[in-house]
């Protein structure tokens, strides 16, 4: 079955440790995106890649970092910086051009916690 | 900036009402208004897109509608049923190629 797989599902960090979080899809889709989500709060723009081997910051990417070295690949990295790293992360793809009602696929999601 | 808003109170509604949400946009004006359902602890699923040019799209029980006038969209469940229950997220984009901007989502709680 096509879709997108994120691991792990829950991650400790501790304070001043980088962690990397792993998102792969097998849906050929061109873009990728990374998503953090806070209670009551809504998704918030961490970093998006629409080819490989090149990728734009959201709205808070202070902190983290991605890579786009494979089409199927797109993993983020919450290092030190990042000072409240604690949160839900979705992990989305989609057509380069979704306009023909695809919509993102989303993955299930890495809950981190510090500890 | 760019805003999408959505109703943080949760909607309670009993089974076999049609659920109205609602979700409005500020500061820009979107070409394409998406929803999506979010179960807990789960990712988002896509379950509708409409265009700006588009008045309204349904599927199986589903309705959404977009008002550019009111700066609105409206999303419907018609014969609501429990398993409806989740948190259903409103997003915007300015075209094909952007990125979605979220709304917080509303909680939707059908009890039988």
């Amino acid at each position: 079955d096509g879709g997108i797989t994120q691991s792990p599902k829950y991650l400790f960090r501790k304070e001043g440790q980088n962690v990397t979080l792993s998102c792969e899809q097998n849906l050929n889709h061109d873009a990728m995106y990374w998503y953090r989500q806070d209670p009551g709060q809504g998704l918030r723009l961490i970093y998006y890649s629409q080819i490989v081997n090149d990728f734009q910051k959201g709205d808070i990417a202070e902190g983290y970092s991605v890579s786009r070295e494979k089409k199927e690949s797109f993993p983020l990295t919450v290092t030190s910086a990042q000072k409240n790293p604690t949160a839900f992360y979705l992990c989305a793809s989609s057509q380069a051009e979704w306009g023909i009602s695809y919509g993102y696929t989303f993955g299930s999601g890495t809950r981190l916690t510090v500890v | 900036s760019q805003k999408i808003e959505q109703n943080s109170e949760a909607l309670n509604i009993q089974e076999g009402k049609t659920a109205t949400l609602t979700c409005n946009y500020t500061n820009y004006s979107p070409a394409y208004l998406q929803w999506y359902r979010q179960d807990p602890g789960r990712g988002p699923v896509f379950l509708l897109l409409i265009r700006e040019n588009e008045k309204e799209k349904r599927k199986e029980r589903l309705k959404v509608t977009f008002d550019t006038t009111l700066k609105q969209s409206l999303f419907h469940i018609t014969a609501s049923q429990p398993a409806d229950s989740a948190t259903y997220l409103c997003a915007g984009s300015n075209s094909g190629y952007s990125t979605l901007t979220f709304g917080k989502g509303t909680m939707l709680l059908v009890s039988p």
